[in-house]
């Protein structure tokens, strides 16, 4: 399977506790991003990457919040002292950006993070 | 700032009869407008995208769209729905000016019954 894959699927935690996600982009696409999904709502952008740079953030991305794409390969996604609002299922996408035609970002299968 | 709107939680069609998912969106410039379906415990999944050019734009499982400037809409559209298409729809504007962002509706859940 040559699309976008996340690790783990699911991921129960206790409140106060820090979890940590991990994305694979399609090897080929320079571009990564991380959205956030809760219950009932379309996707919310929180940050991407392009290459190993982080060059866009949030307002959704707290400071409990930080996400690194070291090797401009995958990325991980940190979340620090969890609270039940939290609670969400995190989307990562990759993609080319395209030049003068805009390109799709293929989604992964998302991780589901619930906050007891 | 760039929106888009879906004004039906669900849609309820029989098999075999037309499907329509209804898309507004509100953007300064020429909009980039994408819609993507999601299966339970599944991530999106591309169906079309109207950059420019013709209103009518055709993408994958039988599905079209159809771009109209002045209504603001973007209407996906099926002939002929399938049981198969029962799923989660969402309509989503790209930002002009921040081309790393897809600002997506609340989503509409299409329920197709044999």
């Amino acid at each position: 399977d040559t699309g976008v894959s996340q690790d783990p699927r699911h991921k129960i935690t206790k409140r106060g506790q820090n979890v940590t996600f991990r994305c694979d982009p399609i090897s080929e696409h320079n571009r990564l991003y991380w959205y956030r999904q809760t219950l009932g709502q379309g996707p919310e952008f929180l940050t991407y990457f392009q290459n190993e740079a982080q060059l866009e953030k949030s307002r959704l991305l707290s400071d409990r919040f930080s996400a690194e794409r070291p090797k401009g390969s995958f990325s991980t996604l940190e979340i620090q002292r969890t609270e039940q609002g939290d609670s969400a299922m995190y989307l990562c996408a990759s993609n080319f950006p395209g030049t003068s035609v805009p390109n799709e970002q293929f989604f992964g299968p998302g991780t589901r993070l619930t906050v007891l | 700032a760039q929106s888009v709107a879906q004004p039906e939680d669900q849609v309820n069609v029989a098999e075999g009869n037309p499907l329509t998912v209804k898309c507004t969106y509100s953007v300064s410039g020429n909009p980039y407008l994408f819609w993507y379906v999601q299966y339970p415990n599944r991530g999106l999944q591309f169906l079309l995208k109207y950059i420019t050019g013709d209103n009518l734009v055709k993408g994958s499982y039988g599905f079209e769209a159809e771009f109209n400037k002045s209504q603001t809409s973007f209407h996906l559209k099926k002939p002929s729905a399938l049981v198969s298409d029962s799923a989660l729809y969402f309509c989503a504007v790209r930002d002009i000016g921040h081309d790393y962002k897809l600002s997506f509706g609340a989503g509409t859940t299409v329920t197709v019954r044999a």
